[in-house]
């Protein structure tokens, strides 16, 4: 069981290129996120996901865009990188229990270089 | 939705017990108090949760008054490892505001020699 994985862990961009972030989970977990961490900062959500083939924007989701095609992955995209996205990426998953409530579980985290 | 309100940082002596404070006044009837933690650059950890009553595990305690505005984090006896920075955040029931899950900037918990 390796919970939360995020590929990869380390990228550098130029201004303007693209590139995917890859999440996925193996709890079997209807929800996921993405977050967004700024140094000094807490973390901001991006964009998430209620289940398969549904995604939502989250507080700050301009410049990216997201899929969820299979329950397991969750995969953050950025069409033309800008060095305000240089930020330490975070994915997380969680399920809603019984009693409604619902504790996330976090990925290593993608750090992010945007130049 | 309910914000939570933390002191930016906090010092502790090792084998002593932290306390770490949580103002969420707006707080609903239907929402949660989460606490995650966040060793270094790693990905945040859950802690211990809960709605009205005192909870209890392994890692901590969580006490929220009675009018559920305020709760504190206690971690009984801080080791070094347990400086990090902690969150407090509210979740409502069923995940109804999954779209308002931010974590704010949390207390940076030092625990000294």
């Amino acid at each position: 069981n390796a919970g939360v994985t995020q590929t990869p862990k380390f990228r550098v961009l130029k201004t303007g290129q693209s590139m995917t972030l890859l999440c996925a989970q193996d709890m079997n977990h209807e929800y996921m996120y993405w977050y967004r961490q700024d140094p000094g900062m807490g973390l901001r959500l991006i964009h998430y996901s209620v289940g398969e083939g549904t995604t939502a924007k989250g507080e700050v989701p301009d410049g990216y865009n997201v899929s969820r095609l299979k329950k397991q992955n969750f995969l953050l995209g950025l069409e033309s990188a800008a060095p305000s996205q240089t930020s330490v990426y975070f994915c997380a998953s969680s399920y809603s229990s019984q009693l409604g409530t619902d504790t996330q579980y976090f990925g290593p985290g993608t750090r992010l270089t945007v130049l | 939705d309910a914000k939570t309100t933390q002191p930016p940082s906090m010092d502790c002596a090792e084998g002593r017990a932290a306390n770490l404070p949580c103002n969420h006044s707006t707080i609903s009837g239907n929402e949660y108090v989460y606490w995650y933690r966040q060793i270094h650059s790693q990905g945040p950890q859950y802690i211990i949760h809960g709605l009205k009553n005192n909870e209890t595990n392994e890692m901590a305690s969580l006490i929220i008054t009675e009018d559920r505005k305020s709760s504190t984090l206690i971690l009984p006896h801080a080791t070094l490892r347990d400086t990090a920075v902690y969150y407090c955040i509210v979740r409502a029931l069923y995940n109804t505001n999954a779209g308002k899950s931010t974590f704010g900037d949390g207390t940076t918990l030092t625990v000294k020699p």
